[in-house]
């Protein structure tokens, strides 16, 4: 079964501060790798997501994760976070087949202005 | 036009009652789910149907039953509704099974009193 690690469970940064959110999964075959974000009190939504080729993925709002195979990681950056960036940060990682999508245990991220 | 559609977005009900929560997509994709979120804003499956089939089932009581009566509907249906079942309860639909990206639905937040 696939299992996902988020390593920090609340961050706080100050406005224009660089971000970079953990993420380690375990599965023995080829995944396909995912973050969403929920903002408060709403639904989660995409942020980006990899599938294969380059390692190096771009998302929405300025953000982007690199796979590195070897690490077994999916760390999400960005390089000057916004107040509005403030919400719960999901990785998740899904193996084919009817496993499903099993999502880490979500990183608060607080933004202070 | 919201693509991921739940109702009711609020319940708030007693111990012992029975309530279902309801579920359209109108994305056309042939994989629904059930994920609950609960306090501490962990996420996990519930539930997934693929074209009106049964195909993920996890470790969830009795209680809970899905019912698919075609494709772009999922619905749930809880009985005998206990403190513990408090918690968000998002539908999510998914092109197929292997891709793994879902899209959500706001959420149905059920309260149990």
């Amino acid at each position: 079964a696939q299992s996902v690690s988020q390593h920090n469970h609340h961050v706080i940064l100050s406005e224009a501060a660089s971000l970079e959110l953990g993420c380690n999964y375990s599965y023995g075959g080829t995944v396909n790798l995912f973050w969403y974000v929920q903002y408060p009190g709403q639904h989660l939504q995409l942020l980006l997501k990899y599938f294969s080729g380059d390692p190096l993925v771009k998302g929405i709002k300025g953000f982007e994760a690199e796979f590195i195979k070897s690490k077994f990681s999916f760390n999400l950056r960005k390089p000057s976070v916004q107040w509005s960036d403030t919400a719960e940060y999901f990785c998740a990682v899904a193996g084919g087949g009817a496993d499903g999508l099993t999502f880490g245990k979500g990183t608060h991220l607080i933004i202070q202005p | 036009d919201t693509a991921v559609s739940q109702t009711p977005k609020y319940l708030v009900t007693q111990m012992g009652n029975d309530k279902s929560i309801k579920c359209e997509q109108n994305l056309g994709h042939d994989t629904m789910y059930w994920y609950k979120q609960d306090s501490k804003k962990f996420l996990k499956i519930m539930f997934s149907y693929n074209n009106k089939e049964l195909i993920i089932n996890e470790t969830v009581p009795n209680r809970f039953s899905p019912k698919s009566p075609d494709k772009a509907h999922l619905n749930l249906h809880i009985n005998s509704l206990e403190l513990g079942d408090s918690a968000v309860y998002f539908c999510a639909s998914s092109q197929d099974t292997n891709t793994g990206e879902l899209f959500f639905g706001e959420g149905s937040r059920l309260t149990v009193l």
